[in-house]
């Protein structure tokens, strides 16, 4: 159980170009997902807080609109990255937190696979 | 505020030795402490947990952790190395401000020698 996807694994784009980023909680629902951000041999870096039916709450130096949060359903969460530039490559993973109605069922946050995203 | 701090970037042991990996937090209020696996080009994987209780917490793939109050500690230890436990090791505390937010470690790369 509590397994989380992210779609795609991987993606290649150029400069200026927006892409999405998919989240979904498979076998649970979640209330709450939090997207990060990885560079090589670093931490993970929280960059937002994904909460169902309501807009997400962006860490101090992330740009909201560069970086669009979308919590549609209780499964799912999109990232979308507008006009990406070559900066913006990086790993990018989401965790999701078991729950509804606004209220998690547990503290643990589980993880999706990851998205590598490369800007040409 | 809270903090996460894991001493050594790296650790490399041999095939068959003890796995050390050290993780100190600090917390004004009783923390929920977590450590997680990465394995290239993944995403985490919860090894272990401690919330409250038995303070000896024991996870997957044969690591367990001891939360150690008076020490601040939560050190992630496995008897026998494998090589497959060549991956990087996160040791994170949960925020005590309602927002279940992680704080993250920097991370140790644990390398296990043939």
């Amino acid at each position: 159980g509590a397994v989380v996807s992210q779609h795609p694994s991987r993606v290649i784009c150029k400069s200026g170009t927006s892409v999405k980023i998919e989240c979904r909680s498979l076998d649970f629902q979640a209330t709450t997902m939090f997207w990060y951000r990885q560079f090589p041999k670093q931490s993970l870096m929280l960059m937002a807080t994904s909460n169902e039916g309501s807009k997400a709450t962006y860490e101090q130096g992330v740009e909201k609109d560069k970086f669009l949060i979308n919590h549609a359903s209780l499964t799912l969460s999109t990232l979308t990255v507008t006009s990406a530039h070559p900066e913006d490559s990086s790993f990018y993973i989401c965790s999701a937190l078991p729950g509804a109605g606004g209220r998690p069922y547990q503290e643990t946050q589980y993880f999706g696979p990851g998205t590598r995203l490369l800007v040409l | 505020a809270q903090s996460v701090t894991q001493l050594g970037s790296h650790v490399s042991v041999s095939e068959g030795a003890l796995v050390l990996l050290r993780c100190n937090y600090s917390s004004s209020v009783p923390p929920y402490l977590f450590w997680y696996v990465q394995y290239p080009n993944q995403g985490l994987q919860l090894l272990l947990k401690y919330t409250t209780g038995a303070t000896l917490v024991k996870g997957i793939n044969g690591f367990e952790a001891e939360f150690k109050k008076s020490e601040t500690s939560f050190h992630l230890t496995k008897p026998s190395a494998h090589m497959s436990d060549a991956a990087e090791y996160f040791c994170a505390v949960i925020r005590m401000d309602s927002s279940y937010k992680l704080i993250f470690g920097s991370g140790t790369r644990l390398l296990v020698r043939p």
